[in-house]
């Protein structure tokens, strides 16, 4: 079973500050299935980053997606006030069949 | 538009049953693996089950083996998760989601239907 880790656990930063946000395996997975979440207080998860470093549809620029084997970041370049949120990454693994979430990191205002 | 709304959730006794349905619309549903995801209060995410696009095939998290039965009908884009054998640690925010498999990722979510179970 593959665990995922991410640090730190929450980031306080100001709007137009970078935000780097890490998530770290357990084992190596594979980078096609290494994706990256926001989730908003009281909103459903928004698939923001796949395939590690590919922006889903409708996301801005800001947000990128870097990394291989155990070790991923997800940046964003200049913090807007509507991206203070949770973000979560998230692997799927064949063997044994698992999708699997790591514990989130908190972006807040500070 | 895209769309995934999830209903049948409650308040139920430890033990106890419920069905929790999703209704998918905006796209074509048999073309996708469709997937249950649930979220403690004040906890992250959790995988619980997905289905193949036919129904042929079904996989869960070890928690919920036994318990739980995920199917889906096509005919009415609807997915279900049948939640058997309550217990405490279940309550959660239970998500519909769409797996593609294209991306390697859930890109569809629902609102989300809330489990609780009481003692």
């Amino acid at each position: 079973e593959i665990v995922l880790t991410q640090s730190p656990g929450t980031l306080s930063l100001s709007p137009g500050e970078r935000a780097t946000l890490s998530c770290r395996a357990s084992q190596s997975v594979s980078s096609s299935y290494l994706a990256w979440y926001q989730q908003k207080p009281g909103q459903a998860p928004r698939l923001l980053i796949y395939g590690a470093s590919s922006r889903a549809t409708g996301i801005p620029d800001r947000f990128s997606g870097s990394g291989s084997g155990t070790d991923f970041t997800l940046t964003i370049s200049r913090l807007e006030p509507e991206d203070f949120a949770v973000y979560y990454c998230q692997q799927y693994g064949s063997s044994p069949w698992e999708f699997t979430f790591g514990p989130g990191t908190k972006v807040d205002i500070k | 538009e895209v769309q995934l709304v999830e209903s049948g959730g409650g308040l139920v006794q430890t033990g106890g049953s419920l069905r929790l349905s999703c209704a998918a619309s905006g796209f074509t549903f048999t073309n996708y693996w469709m997937s249950w995801v649930r979220q403690a209060p004040g906890k992250g995410l959790e995988w619980v089950a997905n289905i193949k696009q036919d129904g042929s095939g079904s996989y869960y998290v070890d928690s919920v083996k036994g318990r739980f039965t995920i199917s889906r009908d096509n005919a009415k884009n609807s997915l279900y998760l049948q939640v058997n054998s309550l217990r405490a640690e279940d309550t959660a925010v239970y998500y519909c989601a769409r797996y593609q498999w294209s991306v390697g990722a859930f890109d569809i979510w629902g609102q989300g239907t809330m489990v609780t179970v009481s003692s």
